[in-house]
C-alpha cells in the first residue's frame, strides 16, 4: 500500500511566521502535489513537482513556495503566514499516467 | 482551463441506488477520477475512466461520455458507511498527472 505521511495533523501558527509543512511518500513516485481544501471551494492545487528539484505552480501559488530536494519528500512553505491561509492542506503523490493520486491524512493549519 | 460541476448535496436511503453526476468543460482531457472522502479523512481513489462507457467495481460503477463532457458515479445497495463526499477530478494533458477537482458532492445516507 502507498503511504503518504504528513508531519502534523494539526498546527497553529501566528501571522507573519514562516511555516513548513512536510510530506513524505514511500512508493518512489515521481509526482507530488500540495492542495488546500476549503468548504465550498473543494481541493485547489497550490504547487506540484514531477521530479527532484522540479516544481510547477498550480492554480493558487501566491504566498507559498515548495522544496523537493529528495524524491520522497515534498515541502510546502508559507513564507509569511496570513489568516487567509488557515485551511486543510493535503499532500498527494502519484506514479503518473492512469495511476491515481494517493493522499496523506492532511494538516489542519490555523493562522492566528 | 477546467470547469467541473457536481451537485453540492444529495440524500438517499439505505439499500437504494444513487447517481452522482459530474459535468466538465476542459481545454484538454486525459481521464476522469472519482474519489471518496469521509469527514476529516483523506480522499481515497474509487474509479478511473478514460474511454467512453461504464466501469464496474462491486457496488460502485462509473460512466463517462467524452463527447458530452459528462460522468456519473453510481452507488448501489447503499450502506450507512457510504455517507461521505464524492469528488470528481479531471486529468488534463501535460505533465505530472495534474488533476482539477470539482467541489464535491456530500452524500447523506439515511435509514
Amino acid at each position: 500500500d502507498v503511504k503518504v505521511t504528513q508531519s502534523s495533523r494539526y498546527l497553529v501558527k501566528r501571522t507573519g511566521e514562516k511555516v513548513f509543512l512536510e510530506c513524505v511518500q514511500d512508493m518512489d513516485h515521481e509526482n507530488m502535489f500540495w492542495y488546500r481544501q476549503d468548504p465550498g471551494l473543494g481541493l485547489r492545487l497550490i504547487y506540484f513537482s514531477y521530479d527532484v528539484k522540479m516544481k510547477e505552480k498550480g492554480d493558487i501559488p501566491e504566498g507559498y513556495s515548495v522544496s523537493r530536494e529528495k524524491k520522497e519528500r515534498f515541502s510546502l512553505i508559507l513564507e509569511s503566514a496570513s489568516t487567509n491561509q488557515t485551511s486543510m492542506y493535503l499532500c498527494a503523490s502519484s506514479l503518473g499516467g492512469p495511476e491515481p493520486q494517493h493522499f496523506g491524512d492532511g494538516t489542519r493549519l490555523s493562522i492566528l | 482551463g477546467q470547469n467541473i460541476d457536481q451537485p453540492t448535496e444529495m440524500t438517499a436511503t439505505e439499500g437504494a441506488i444513487v447517481q452522482i453526476n459530474c459535468t466538465y468543460q476542459t481545454s484538454g482531457f486525459n481521464g476522469l477520477f472519482w474519489y471518496q472522502q469521509h469527514a476529516g479523512e483523506a480522499p481515497t481513489f474509487l474509479s478511473y475512466n478514460v474511454l467512453d462507457g461504464l466501469e464496474e467495481k462491486g457496488r460502485f460503477s462509473s460512466f463517462l461520455s467524452r463527447s458530452k463532457g459528462y460522468s456519473y458515479l453510481l452507488l448501489k445497495e447503499l450502506q450507512m458507511k457510504d455517507s461521505a463526499s464524492y469528488l470528481c477530478a479531471v486529468k488534463g494533458e501535460g505533465t505530472a498527472s495534474k488533476l482539477t477537482f470539482g467541489t464535491g458532492t456530500r452524500l447523506q445516507v439515511t435509514l
